[in-house]
Formats: C-alpha cells, sequence, structure tokens
C-alpha cells in the first residue's frame, strides 16, 4: 500500500464548478500535510499547508481529519487557470508525495 | 530572485556512460534532496543532504549518488545509467530549524532534468 494515495483523475470540471480532491495517508504518526501544485512540465510548488482545524484560501479551502488518516482540498468557481495536478503531501521526518491529481477546468 | 536550478534540463543519453546533474540554489538553504518523478508513482526521494557534508539514502538511492561540498550545489551523479533511470528528476531545498526539517517549510523545487536512457 502506497503511503498517500490519491484519486489519480482526471478531473474535467467547466468553468465555475465545485471540485474536491481526496487522499488518504498510512502512517497515522504523520505531523504535517501539504497541497501542492504542478502545472504540465513544470515544477510542484506550494498551494497551501493543511491544518487540524482547516483552513481556507480565498477560492481554496483544505481539510484534515486525523482520526480517518484523510486530507481534502476543495476548489470553489473553479478558473481556467486551476487546471493542473494536485499532489497531496505528508510530512513525517520527511516528505511523502502522492501521485496527483489531474484537474481540467474547461470553458 | 530566489531560486534552485539545475542542468541540463533535458538529456538524452546511453546505457553505462556516466553523466552528472547539477544542482544550485541560492537561498542559503541547509537542506536539499533529489526527486524522481514516475507516472503512477508521485515523486519518491533519492538522497537527501541535511547541510555541507552531510547525506543520507531516501526511498529510491540504487544506482545514484550525491555529493554536498558546499552548501549551495548538491549533484546527482549516474556512475553508470541504465534505461531505467529514464525519469523527470528535481531537485528540492528548504530551510532547517533548529537542525531539523521544520514540518511547515516549504520545499522549493528545482525547474526538473527529463533523462532519457537507451
Amino acid at each position: 500500500r502506497k503511503e498517500v494515495e490519491q484519486d489519480p483523475g482526471p478531473f474535467n470540471v467547466p468553468e465555475g464548478a465545485t471540485v474536491a480532491f481526496n487522499c488518504t495517508y498510512s502512517n497515522s504518526a504523520s505531523q504535517s500535510f501539504f497541497w501542492y501544485r504542478q502545472d504540465c512540465r513544470k515544477e510542484p510548488k506550494l498551494l497551501m499547508s493543511v491544518y487540524s482545524s482547516g483552513n481556507e484560501d480565498g477560492r481554496f479551502t483544505a481539510q484534515l481529519n486525523r482520526a480517518s488518516q484523510y486530507i481534502s482540498l476543495l476548489i470553489r468557481d473553479s478558473k481556467l487557470s486551476d487546471s493542473a495536478t494536485y499532489l497531496c503531501v505528508v510530512y513525517n521526518n520527511d516528505m511523502r508525495f502522492g501521485a496527483g491529481t489531474r484537474l481540467t477546468v474547461k470553458p | 530572485e530566489a531560486q534552485v536550478t539545475q542542468n541540463p534540463r533535458y538529456l538524452i543519453t546511453v546505457t553505462g556512460k556516466k553523466l552528472t546533474v547539477t544542482c544550485s540554489q541560492n537561498m542559503n538553504h541547509e537542506y536539499m534532496s533529489w526527486y524522481r518523478q514516475d507516472p503512477g508513482l508521485g515523486l519518491r526521494q533519492i538522497y537527501y543532504s541535511m547541510n555541507v557534508e552531510v547525506t543520507d539514502k531516501g526511498d529510491v538511492p540504487e544506482g545514484y549518488k550525491v555529493s554536498r561540498k558546499e552548501k549551495r550545489n548538491f549533484p546527482l551523479i549516474l556512475e553508470s545509467p541504465s534505461p531505467n533511470q529514464t525519469s523527470l528528476y528535481f531537485c528540492a531545498s528548504s530551510l532547517l530549524v533548529a537542525g531539523a526539517l521544520f514540518s511547515y517549510n516549504e520545499q522549493f523545487f528545482g525547474p526538473g532534468t527529463r533523462l532519457t536512457v537507451l
């Protein structure tokens, strides 16, 4: 079983849609959680950290459920520029990356 | 501009021909790391370094070597490349706090090196 698992997608949504990505992790001792964004053929970049109480950054909301070892990312009012692969990242003495969920937002 | 640079960006080589991929960062970060990214597998760590002259194996170190003689540079060496090392490689750097990879510190990635071994 992979340490960090994500639905690979792809998710194809129209502009303005709300889309949610899920991620599960296997190590219950994991300490910190992140979402990174990776555009096609580019390097990953930090989108947001995920805090225990949940956190929001504009149209993006991240949630953490430690009991279920589950992380989510919600994107509201999708834009064309949101098209990318979203990587779930879990930290436990080192960074563990999920394989990513690909999102395409269409006009 | 704060950045991580890698060279070359693209490389096609043949089995057994030694190669080096350079990585350099200008942010004075102590921590540097190499990853490979393959479809369906995500980023997997090859080697990492907590500081000058301190390196350690990641998840997939076989067939790779690294060195950290200076804080800013962390080259990846493939002594005898094989086709299963065809991949997209990323170098990354991050701050350390109190000697440890601070859990909320962002990792900054280089632009990637696409390597093909024939």
